[in-house]
């Protein structure tokens, strides 16, 4: 089946530092979508982006469909972006499935 | 709106016990799921739904039985429950786009459950 890779798993940075998460995915997809998990456990979803770039705020990401990969950026990091960033992935075989990966833990420091 | 429910939010069960953990969401979506998260793990897919009496088999499907009977819920049930099921199992929602795809993905606030 499809492999979803997220690279790094773990990530310090100092508040205010700049972060890029990356999403490697192993087959063809129909969508590509990236969640944050709070430290309470809540997952949030932040882009759906099959391909092409996409900004809220702080965040931007972009996937490049024909190389299988998506980027997430931070920009001047926050504590409250500690947490948990998965990215997920429905092949292009018509089966629905939405595959994760398995995640990088970010800890922002003040 | 609600948005994606689940109930309940915690639960201990001794092996071999059965159980239902429930889902319902109120946006009419046609797509829902059920994934299962392990400590420092990602999000498994056990199985997900694409309508009113579809449902099929995720990446763990083994031990669980899920229905879909109306387009707002969708129960997931432990039949013997086994320590191996001790996780946290969140359920999740969104439209059915064609071609296989689903859209935003809603998730509930997830069902703590230990197996003893």
């Amino acid at each position: 089946g499809i492999q979803v890779e997220q690279s790094p798993p773990d990530l310090i940075l100092q508040e205010g530092a700049n972060s890029t998460l990356r999403c490697n995915f192993s087959d063809s997809v129909n969508n590509l979508q990236w969640f944050h998990q709070n430290p309470w456990g809540q997952l949030i979803n932040l882009f759906y982006i099959p391909s092409g770039t996409k900004q809220n705020g702080r965040l931007s990401a972009t996937t490049v469909a024909t190389e299988r990969y998506s980027l997430l950026y931070i920009s001047s990091s926050q504590t409250t972006d500690s947490g948990v960033y998965f990215c997920a992935a429905n092949l292009m075989d018509s089966s629905y499935k939405l595959i994760f990966g398995s995640g990088t833990r970010l800890l922002v420091r003040p | 709106n609600a948005g994606v429910t689940q109930t309940p939010k915690f639960q201990v069960l001794k092996t071999g016990q059965s159980m239902t953990l429930q889902c319902a969401q109120d946006m009419n979506h046609e797509y829902m799921s059920w994934y299962r998260q392990d400590p420092g793990m990602g999000l498994r897919l056990i199985h997900y739904s694409v309508g009113a009496g579809i449902t099929d088999q995720g990446e763990v499907p083994n031990g669980y039985n899920v229905s879909r009977s109306t387009t707002e819920d969708f129960p997931l049930r432990l039949l013997s429950a086994a320590p191996s099921q001790t996780s946290v199992y969140f359920c999740a929602s969104s439209l059915a786009r064609g071609q296989g795809g689903s859209d935003t993905q809603y998730f509930g606030p997830g069902t703590r459950l230990t197996v003893l």
